[in-house]
């Protein structure tokens, strides 16, 4: 397996512009999250989805961050506008409830940074 | 806040040496698992250890539990310069085995000097 896709994995933009970052979770893992990294608040989980279904966003900073899971292979995380505060490492993961490990899977990071 | 809290920030060792990280936690968990991450890299799953064990084994790695203290520790032996990362503890309060419930302490970044 490939593991967890991400893209871009660095993507430099100027403030107020749109910003959307792909994943592609491991085939067969039923749950996904979008994680933040960044050195002042280290990592943050932004929002997860079990089977394509969003069940939690209260990590999801403010209303121009928006994700989306259109099927089980695919998930959008998308910045409207962007500001520079949202500078930051993205990340994807994915897990499987039937692993009995709760063990999650990254990828390798989408590097924000907005000028 | 974070569940998981690291200790040391940094730890610098030589080549050959143990490294102990700690991490301690404020609720209860059902289990605690241990990641790495490279610089530029995702974080990688190192080992898990659920509340109802102690200690743990893996390779060169080995964890223990404390859950009166809230407390476990990640040991290295012999490490090489290979293992220079940063180590993140994360603690499940979940009783689904889905990781939905991860909690990311602040990490600890080894530095193993040649």
């Amino acid at each position: 397996d490939a593991g967890v896709i991400q893209s871009p994995r660095h993507e430099v933009t100027e403030m107020g512009q749109e910003v959307t970052l792909r994943c592609k979770p491991i085939s067969g893992h039923d749950y996904l999250f979008w994680y933040r990294q960044t050195m002042m608040r280290g990592l943050e989980l932004l929002i997860y989805f079990n089977n394509n279904v969003p069940i939690d966003d209260s990590g999801m900073p403010e209303d121009r961050f928006s994700a989306k899971m259109p099927n089980a292979s695919f998930s959008t995380l998308k910045i409207q506008p962007s500001e520079p505060r949202d500078s930051a490492v993205y990340f994807c993961a994915s897990s499987w409830r039937g692993s009995n490990t709760g063990e999650l899977f990254f990828g390798e990071g989408s590097r924000l940074t907005v000028l | 806040s974070q569940q998981g809290e690291e200790d040391p920030q940094a730890l610098s060792i030589q080549e050959g040496e143990n490294a102990t990280m700690n991490c301690s936690y404020k609720t209860s968990i059902n289990n605690l698992q241990w990641y790495r991450q490279n610089s530029g890299r995702g974080l990688v799953h190192l080992i898990l250890i659920r509340s109802n064990e102690r200690e743990k084994h893996s390779g060169r790695l080995r964890v223990t539990l404390d859950t009166s203290k809230k407390s476990s520790s990640l040991l290295i032996t012999a490490s090489r310069a290979a293992d220079t990362a940063s180590y993140f503890c994360a603690t499940d309060s979940s009783w689904e085995t889905s990781g939905s419930r991860l909690t990311f302490g602040e990490g600890t970044q080894l530095t193993v000097n040649p």
